[in-house]
């Protein structure tokens, strides 16, 4: 079964400091990868859309990478203010599957003062 | 532009009561349309998910049922709910040429 795995479960950040979340897939073959911040209480929304062929997008504090090869993707949070504490989740899309979409189970992160 | 509308915001229902949670989409057609439930702390779980009219797909063995009697409106239905089937629950759609899914407020059901 196609799965996409998350880590670390959860973390706790001081305010300023840079962390990373990972994501392992093995959905193939799919189209994109995305990462979705979600807020407590609230839906998922987008935050980064990468294509199989790319390595590395990013918007504003958020860069991620992607390693088509080893079927891994990463998630870097530059700076980290308290707004950025949410859950982050990693989604694939199996084609084979008329494109639906596997989730990522998420990482919760933290944002402490 | 595209909205989605998902209903009730909050629901308290004793056990053994039946279950209706309604998810409609605005300004698309023949999306790919689903239903997720995340618990208390845990990541998202995906329960149906439709890529058309009377099409759905069961994920996991569960208590609940979905159905789809038109393009864009979605139905999770329980005869005699659980405690267990406590959760926020969550209603998105995306095209079926793109990966980007979309999504409703959330339900936020507690089983009592």
């Amino acid at each position: 079964k196609n799965q996409v795995e998350q880590s670390p479960q959860s973390l706790i950040i001081l305010e300023g400091k840079n962390c990373t979340l990972q994501c392992n897939y093995t959905v193939s073959p799919f189209s994109n990868l995305r990462w979705y911040k979600q807020d407590t209480g609230r839906g998922p929304v987008s935050l980064t859309i990468m294509t199989f062929s790319e390595n590395t997008k990013s918007n504003g504090r958020y860069t991620a990478t992607l390693d088509a090869d080893t079927k891994q993707s990463s998630l870097h949070i530059t700076a980290s203010q308290l707004s950025d504490s949410a859950s982050y989740i990693c989604v694939v899309n199996d084609k084979a599957a008329g494109n639906k979409l596997t989730f990522g189970g998420g990482t919760r992160v933290l944002v402490k003062p | 532009s595209q909205t989605i509308h998902q209903w009730p915001a909050t629901l308290v229902q004793p056990v053994g009561s039946p279950l209706s949670l309604e998810c409609t989409v605005e300004g698309t057609s023949n999306p790919n349309l689903y239903w997720y439930r995340q618990a208390a702390g845990r990541g998202l779980q995906l329960l149906f998910y439709s890529v058309g009219i009377g099409q759905i797909s069961s994920e996991v063995p569960q208590n609940l049922s979905a159905s789809r009697p038109q393009d864009r409106q979605f139905i999770l239905s329980s005869k005699k709910l659980l405690l267990s089937d406590s959760g926020f629950y969550l209603c998105a759609w995306s095209q079926v040429s793109d990966t980007e899914a979309f999504f409703g407020q959330g339900t936020r059901l507690t089983v009592v």
